[in-house]
C-alpha cells in the first residue's frame, strides 16, 4: 500500500530549540494527522488538519499543509526533553476506504537536556 | 478519554503454539484495527474491522486471524506461532462519524516474542 514519507528519519536537537518535521504524500486526501510515540509504547494522536486547511496550531505544535505540494510539516516550538519521541503523519485517503489510515515511517526526535 | 486496553503488555510463546491477543475499546467505536510495528517497517496493518462480524484484510495478513463477537472486542489469533512473528503488536479504534474523521486510539501495545 502506498504509504507517506517522513524526513528527516532522525533528528537531534537541544532543549528550547525548534523541531521540524516534514511529512510527504502520493493521493489526494480527506486530512493528515500527526502521531506521537513514546519509546516502546502505543501512539497518541497530536493534531489533525483538514485538506482545505493550510494551518492549525495546538499548544507548541503547528502544522502546515501544502496539497498542491502533496506535503506537510510538524513545527515543534521551544522543546522539551519530554518530547523525546518518534512521530508519524497518517493520511486519510479521498478514494477508496478511508477508514484505513496510510501511514509514514516515521521521524525519531532526541531533545537533549 | 477513549481507553483501549491490550491483554498483555508482554508475552512469550513458542513456535507453534497458538496466540490470542485481545484488544478493547470503550468509547463504542466502530472501527478497530490491529498493525503490528517493526524497526524500519513502520506500522503494517494486518486486519481491521468496521463492524460487528465483519473483518478485512489489511496489508499483512498471512499468518493471522481475527475475531469481533462483540463491538467493544476485536482479537489477533496466531494460529501457528513463527519466529518472523516476534514483533510489537498494536490495537487501535477510530469512529466515522461525523466530526470523528477517522482519528485512531490506540492501545499500550503487547510486545511478542516467538521462540
Amino acid at each position: 500500500s502506498q504509504q507517506g514519507e517522513e524526513d528527516p528519519q532522525a533528528l537531534s536537537i537541544q532543549e528550547g530549540e525548534n523541531a521540524t518535521m516534514n511529512c510527504s504524500y502520493k493521493t489526494s486526501i480527506n486530512n493528515l494527522q500527526w502521531y506521537r510515540q513514546n519509546s516502546g509504547r502505543g501512539l497518541v494522536h497530536l493534531i489533525l488538519i483538514r485538506s482545505n486547511e493550510r494551518e492549525k496550531h495546538s499548544g507548541r505544535l503547528r502544522v502546515t499543509l501544502d496539497t498542491s505540494k502533496k506535503s506537510s510539516s510538524l513545527l515543534i516550538t521551544a522543546s522539551r526533553a519530554a518530547d523525546t519521541a518518534s512521530y508519524f503523519c497518517a493520511t486519510v485517503p479521498r478514494a477508496g476506504n478511508n477508514r484505513k489510515l496510510i501511514w509514514g515511517l516515521g521521524t525519531s526526535l532526541a531533545v537533549n537536556p | 478519554d477513549v481507553k483501549v486496553t491490550q491483554s498483555s503488555r508482554y508475552l512469550v510463546k513458542r513456535t507453534g503454539e497458538k496466540v490470542f491477543l485481545e484488544c478493547v475499546q470503550d468509547m463504542d467505536h466502530e472501527n478497530m484495527f490491529w498493525y503490528r510495528q517493526d524497526p524500519g517497517l513502520g506500522l503494517r496493518l494486518i486486519y481491521f474491522s468496521y463492524d460487528v462480524k465483519m473483518k478485512e484484510k489489511g496489508d499483512i495478513p498471512e499468518g493471522y486471524s481475527v475475531s469481533r463477537e462483540k463491538k467493544e472486542r476485536f482479537s489477533l489469533i496466531l494460529e501457528s506461532a513463527s519466529t518472523n512473528q516476534t514483533s510489537m503488536y498494536l490495537c487501535a479504534s477510530s469512529s466515522s462519524g461525523t466530526g470523528r474523521e477517522d482519528t485512531q486510539y490506540f492501545g499500550p501495545g503487547t510486545r511478542l516474542t516467538v521462540l
